[in-house]
C-alpha cells in the first residue's frame, strides 16, 4: 500500500465510450500526476497538478481530460479514444517541489484496453 | 535534461548481493541521482536517492563515483520479491521550486531476474 489508489483497476472501453479514471491519495500531498505507460515504452508524463492548477500538458491529445478538484483526488476523464490508447495509466503524488522530500508516490495504475 | 544509461537486464540469484550500474556522464554539479522501481503489475516505487555521499535506507544502498559520472544500486541480499525493473533518473535538486522539477523522466531501466 502506498498511499495512493486508483479505480478501476482494469477497464474495457469500446471507442465511443466516455469513461473516467480515479485517483486518491492519502498522504497530504499538493502535486497530483497522470502518467502513461504503454507496452515496451518508457513512462510517459502526461499532466501534473500543483495545488490543484494545471502546470503541466505533456502535448496530450484533448480525448484526454484530467481534472483536479482537491488536493486528494484526481480524474482523467476520457472520451472517443482510439486503441492506441490502451495502456497502464498511473497516478501519482508528492509533495510541492521546494517543500522538502519530493519522491513520488504512485498508485497500482489503471489498465485500459481499448476495442 | 542529462541522461543516464543501464543495461537492460541483469540476473542475480537468491540471498546473493546485486550490483546494478548506471550511467551519466553529463550530470551537472546539482543534479540528484533517483532510483526507483518497478515491480511486475504494481506502478514504481521510490528506492533511494543521493548527491556525492553514498547514501543506505532499509531497501538499498546507492554508492556514487567520486566524479559523479556513474552510481551503483546494492541490494544486499536479493530476495525473489526484488525482482522489478529498475530506474536510474536524475532530478533537480528538492529545494528547487519550479516546473523542471516536478517531472520524474524514466528511462528503460534494467529488468532484474532473481533466480531461486
Amino acid at each position: 500500500e502506498t498511499g495512493v489508489t486508483q479505480t478501476p483497476r482494469h477497464l474495457v472501453m469500446g471507442m465511443t465510450n466516455k469513461k473516467s479514471l480515479k485517483c486518491e491519495q492519502h498522504l497530504g500531498h499538493n502535486a497530483m500526476y497522470w502518467y502513461k505507460q504503454s507496452a515496451k515504452k518508457p513512462l510517459e508524463l502526461m499532466f501534473v497538478y500543483s495545488l490543484e492548477e494545471r502546470v503541466e500538458n505533456n502535448s496530450v491529445p484533448s480525448r484526454f481530460s484530467p481534472e483536479c478538484p482537491n488536493s486528494s483526488h484526481l480524474f482523467l476523464h476520457l472520451h472517443t479514444l482510439q486503441p492506441e490508447d490502451s495502456a497502464l495509466y498511473l497516478c501519482a503524488s508528492s509533495r510541492i517541489p521546494g517543500q522538502g522530500a519530493y519522491e513520488q508516490y504512485f498508485g497500482p495504475g489503471t489498465r485500459l484496453t481499448v476495442t | 535534461d542529462a541522461k543516464t544509461t543501464q543495461p537492460n537486464s541483469m540476473e542475480s540469484n537468491e540471498e546473493e548481493p546485486v550490483h546494478l550500474p548506471c550511467n551519466h556522464s553529463t550530470i551537472s554539479g546539482t543534479d540528484y541521482i533517483h532510483w526507483y522501481r518497478q515491480l511486475p503489475s504494481q506502478g514504481p516505487e521510490y528506492v533511494i536517492h543521493g548527491l556525492t555521499s553514498n547514501v543506505n535506507n532499509r531497501m538499498a544502498s546507492l554508492a556514487i563515483a567520486e566524479d559523479r559520472k556513474s552510481s551503483t544500486l546494492i541490494l544486499h541480499r536479493a530476495t525473489l520479491r526484488d525482482a522489478a525493473v529498475y530506474y536510474c533518473i536524475l532530478r533537480d535538486p528538492p529545494h528547487l521550486r519550479g516546473g523542471s522539477n516536478y517531472k520524474l523522466t524514466f528511462g528503460k531501466g534494467t529488468l532484474l531476474t532473481v533466480n531461486p
